[in-house]
């Protein structure tokens, strides 16, 4: 069993689509986060939550919406996406925000 | 804008060679230091952290950290073609409300048999 666990692995939406990325972790860490990586690009964070609490937003679009129910799970809420946000999701999830991170297996998103 | 640099490679060295990777950051307020190793298609896999100035060794791998320079530097001995991967270099970086770990694109490491 893998400490940080993504589900669905793969996922083809369509622009008008609602779907949910789920992240769990079970390393009780208190801190967990969503990347996006994109091709030629860094790894780019998208939301940060310590003990449940949405500590940083980078300026994603709301067409993203996280929650973290528990300091063990994270979800990205996903709705009408556009085919640039195809990608690949990475949740991790750590101690505290300023130790190491451990990453899901990831979630690999096509927008058509 | 805080960054972490990294030649994008690719790097190329032979079996049993030491590899090389280096990484600059331009937060001097940065404490924590983070190497990733990152295979094609997969997720990012810790390697090494390294909060003060020296060296730090686990196996194969040495963690160098020069906060004056803003330099961080992985080495990694007897180097194995199984070390092919993306090498991810981040900081975290002391900004906002609690602080990001920002990442560099990442330098791909190529071990020739």
């Amino acid at each position: 069993e893998t400490g940080v666990t993504q589900t669905p692995r793969h996922l083809v939406m369509g622009m008008t689509n609602k779907k949910s990325l789920k992240c769990e972790q079970h390393l009780g860490h208190n801190a967990m986060y969503w990347y996006k990586q994109s091709a030629k690009k860094p790894l780019e964070l998208m939301f940060v939550y310590n003990f449940k609490e949405q500590t940083e937003n980078n300026s994603v679009p709301s067409r993203f919406s996280p929650e973290c129910p528990n300091s063990s799970h994270l979800f990205l809420h996903l709705h009408t996406l556009q085919p640039e946000d195809s990608a690949l999701y990475l949740c991790a999830s750590s101690r505290t925000p300023n130790t190491e991170a451990f990453f899901g297996q990831g979630t690999r998103l096509t927008v058509v | 804008q805080k960054e972490v640099e990294q030649n994008s490679g690719p790097l190329s060295v032979p079996e049993g060679a030491i590899a090389s990777l280096n990484c600059t950051y331009s937060d001097r307020g940065s404490q924590s230091f983070f190497w990733y190793r990152q295979y094609s298609g997969k997720s990012p896999e810790l390697i090494m952290s390294i909060y003060s100035n020296g060296d730090k060794e686990d196996g194969r791998f040495t963690a160098q950290l020069n906060k004056a320079s803003q330099y961080v530097s992985l080495l990694i001995r007897d180097s194995q073609p199984s070390d092919s991967a993306t090498y991810l270099c981040a900081a975290f970086n002391y900004g906002g409300s609690q602080g990001n770990l920002i990442f560099g694109k990442g330098t791909k490491l190529s071990v020739k048999p």
